[in-house]
């Protein structure tokens, strides 16, 4: 069974629309996080939640807004879709605490035209 | 302030070591972490290593950590045409995010 999950695995829309990304873990884990992986392939943390609190929050435009319904989840949902936007957004969760790692979600592609 | 760096691309032959580098600036990092990712995929945990080590041995994995110089390697002994991705390396601060590396493209060839 996989362990993170992310849905869509591709997204493809255009300027202006808004969208969701959603992620599912059942590890157990208290922290789920979202990062961006640009072109370059640069990983940037966006967000973490703990237990569905907000913990991080990187300097993000307010398009991006997630939301933590139970510490299971972790959705990403952006307005106004811009350009930039397009990379791939990977979901992790952790038991919380250095040491333990993360596991990632296989990520979501998202190509705005 | 958080700035992890990596060389871009590593080309090795099939048997050979890989070596992999990375430094960091911030000296309050509790973990570093390896992790891989193939292409079209997400990223795979390797290894970690505690600050207060210096050396984390895995199978075929070699972590050497000399924190003085904020210096952190991989190798990767036997290097088989199936270790060809992205390798990052990763710090963890007290705040639990990761800062993640620019990234080394491992290319292996027979």
């Amino acid at each position: 069974d996989t362990a993170v999950s992310q849905t869509p695995k591709y997204l493809v829309t255009q300027m202006g629309n808004d969208k969701s990304i959603k992620c599912e873990q059942n590890l157990g884990h208290d922290t789920m996080y979202w990062y961006k992986q640009d072109s370059k392939k640069f990983l940037k943390i966006m967000f973490s939640y703990n237990n569905k609190e907000l913990i991080i929050n990187e300097t993000v435009p307010n398009r991006f807004s997630p939301k933590s319904p139970d510490k299971a989840h972790l959705n990403l949902h952006i307005n106004s879709l811009e350009l930039g936007d397009s990379a791939v957004y990977f979901c992790a969760s952790s038991r919380g605490g250095s040491g333990y790692g993360y596991t990632f979600g296989s990520g979501t592609r998202l190509t705005v035209v | 302030g958080e700035d992890v760096e990596q060389s871009l691309f590593l080309s090795v032959r099939e048997g050979d070591s890989s070596v992999i580098n990375c430094t960091y600036t911030d000296s309050s990092s509790t973990y570093l972490y390896w992790y891989k990712q193939e292409p079209g995929a997400g990223l795979q945990l390797l290894t970690y290593i505690f600050s207060n080590m210096d050396m984390k041995q895995d199978q075929r994995l070699t972590v050497l950590l000399n924190k003085k110089d904020k210096h952190l390697s991989l190798r990767i002994a036997d290097t088989q045409t199936g270790d060809s991705a992205i390798y990052f390396c990763a710090e963890s601060i007290n705040t639990d995010k990761l800062i993640f590396g620019t990234g080394t493209r491992l290319q292996v060839f027979p």
